[in-house]
């Protein structure tokens, strides 16, 4: 079975700097994309960024991008040039193949600091 | 667009009532998840429609739940008999064609006195 964790409970980081928000998945599947997904106070999901595994690129949105270390199954979320409004819920979700199952992690907490 | 709409956004009911959830997807989006959100066990999928069609229920925590989906615009969860340990955030999803992309509505917060 496949498994998602995330190992920073809670996180803080100051408006305009640089945090990374960890995470590992366990997975015997080759096939599998990856997601980090936002969940602000208003509790809505939205999704960051996604990484589908046979990229060796590693995704980039804006200020958002990922570390995608296939090999070591790592997949960390770094955020740039923080604002106030990235504080929420991060969580890092796997999916196998073009199953509909996502598996997601307990999540991080962001807290950003002005 | 509209986004995916659920209802209601808040829930309160007694131990032992029926309660339903509904979700209108994005329109054109031929697959809806439903997940759970509590915080002992986080988020979890509970069922998923692909064409209207049940795909995968194995995540259904026990026949007091049951979902439908009689059309590609509104889908149905059904909790009979509720009890306390149900309460939690309930999520509806959406995705097109490929599952791989899924979009979120607001969640419906239910809570079971």
């Amino acid at each position: 079975a496949q498994t998602v964790t995330q190992s920073q409970p809670e996180m803080s980081v100051q408006e305009a700097e640089t945090v990374t928000l960890s995470c590992t998945y366990d997975t015997s599947e080759s096939n599998y994309y990856l997601f980090w997904y936002k969940q602000p106070p208003s509790r809505q999901m939205i999704l960051v960024i996604r990484q589908e595994a046979y990229k060796q690129q590693n995704a980039t949105e804006n200020r958002f991008s990922v570390n995608f270390q296939k090999a070591a199954k790592s997949f960390s979320l770094k955020i740039s040039d923080s604002q106030l409004g990235d504080t929420a819920m991060y969580f890092c979700a796997f999916m196998k193949g073009s199953q509909g199952n996502l598996i997601f992690g307990k999540g991080t907490k962001l807290s950003v600091k002005p | 667009d509209a986004g995916v709409i659920q209802s209601p956004r808040h829930e309160v009911t007694e131990m032992g009532q029926e309660v339903t959830l509904r979700c209108k997807p994005i329109s054109g989006h031929d697959y809806l998840f439903w997940y759970r959100q509590t915080m002992m066990r986080g988020l979890e999928l509970l069922i998923y429609f692909n064409n209207n069609v049940p795909i995968d229920d194995s995540g259904m925590p026990e026949d007091r739940f049951s979902a439908k989906m009689p059309n590609a615009s509104f889908s149905t969860l059904k909790i009979q008999p509720s009890e306390p340990r149900d309460s939690a955030v309930y999520f509806c999803a959406s995705s097109l064609s490929t599952p791989y992309e899924q979009y979120f509505g607001p969640g419906t917060r239910l809570t079971v006195t």
